[in-house]
């Protein structure tokens, strides 16, 4: 059974500090992606993720991902209150021509001013 | 605009009755998906559908039910037999299989609570 796990689960942070939330998933995976959810709201997509070695970066967000750690990062570089947000990795094995996703449990991320 | 529309936004089921959840995507994506999310968790997979008329259960499949007679539209029939179904309920489609780059895109979900 695959199982994906994050950490830290809550992170308080300072405007201006960097930080990292780390995702680690137990058996091989297709791809790895990043969602960000505001409270209440949807999951908006972040990056996807396919092969060893894959450096995304989008503004202040970078995501990374070694295969053969089974390890996906997600760095936070000088973070701003708008980041605010719970994150979510999720872990996609091709089934067909679906892909089907098992969640982290997701990092709750506040910035503080 | 292409997206996915997810109706009713707020929904409340009596003991003992079935209600249907609506999922409508005009992004001409194959694949389509239905989660559960319980407070302060992730997202738990109930079912998915790689094409018209073909569905499979998820990990968390026990008092759903789903159909899929148009590639537009995937919705989720939650049962007397789903014990416990107050939580967040999100839709998703996507087309991996021809985009390896492509997410699976949400809709904005419908919030189900019993009365």
């Amino acid at each position: 059974e695959l199982k994906v796990e994050q950490n830290p689960l809550f992170l308080s942070m300072q405007e201006g500090k960097n930080y990292t939330i780390y995702c680690n998933y137990s058996t091989t995976s297709d791809r790895l992606y990043w969602y960000r959810q505001d409270p209440g709201k949807s999951l908006e997509s972040l990056f996807v993720l396919l092969s060893n070695g894959a450096v995304k970066q989008e503004g202040r967000l970078m995501a990374s991902l070694d295969t053969k750690a089974r390890l996906s990062t997600l760095h936070i570089t000088a973070a701003v209150h708008d980041l605010s947000a719970t994150y979510f990795c999720a872990v996609g094995k091709m089934t067909g021509t679906a892909s089907k996703l098992t969640f982290g449990t997701g990092t709750r991320l506040q910035v503080t001013l | 605009d292409g997206g996915i529309t997810q109706s009713p936004k707020y929904l409340f089921r009596k003991e003992g009755q079935n209600v249907t959840l609506s999922c409508e995507q005009n992004l001409n994506h194959d694949a389509m998906y239905w989660y559960r999310q319980d407070p302060g968790q992730g997202l738990r997979l109930i079912y998915y559908s790689q094409i018209v008329n073909d569905f499979q259960k998820g990990d968390i499949a026990e008092g759903y039910s789903v159909s899929r007679e148009k590639k537009e539209s995937f919705p989720l029939t939650v049962t007397s037999a789903q014990k416990n179904p107050t939580a967040f309920y999100l839709c998703a489609s996507g087309s991996p299989g021809t985009d390896l780059n492509q997410p699976q895109h949400f809709g904005d979900g419908t919030r189900l609570s019993i009365l």
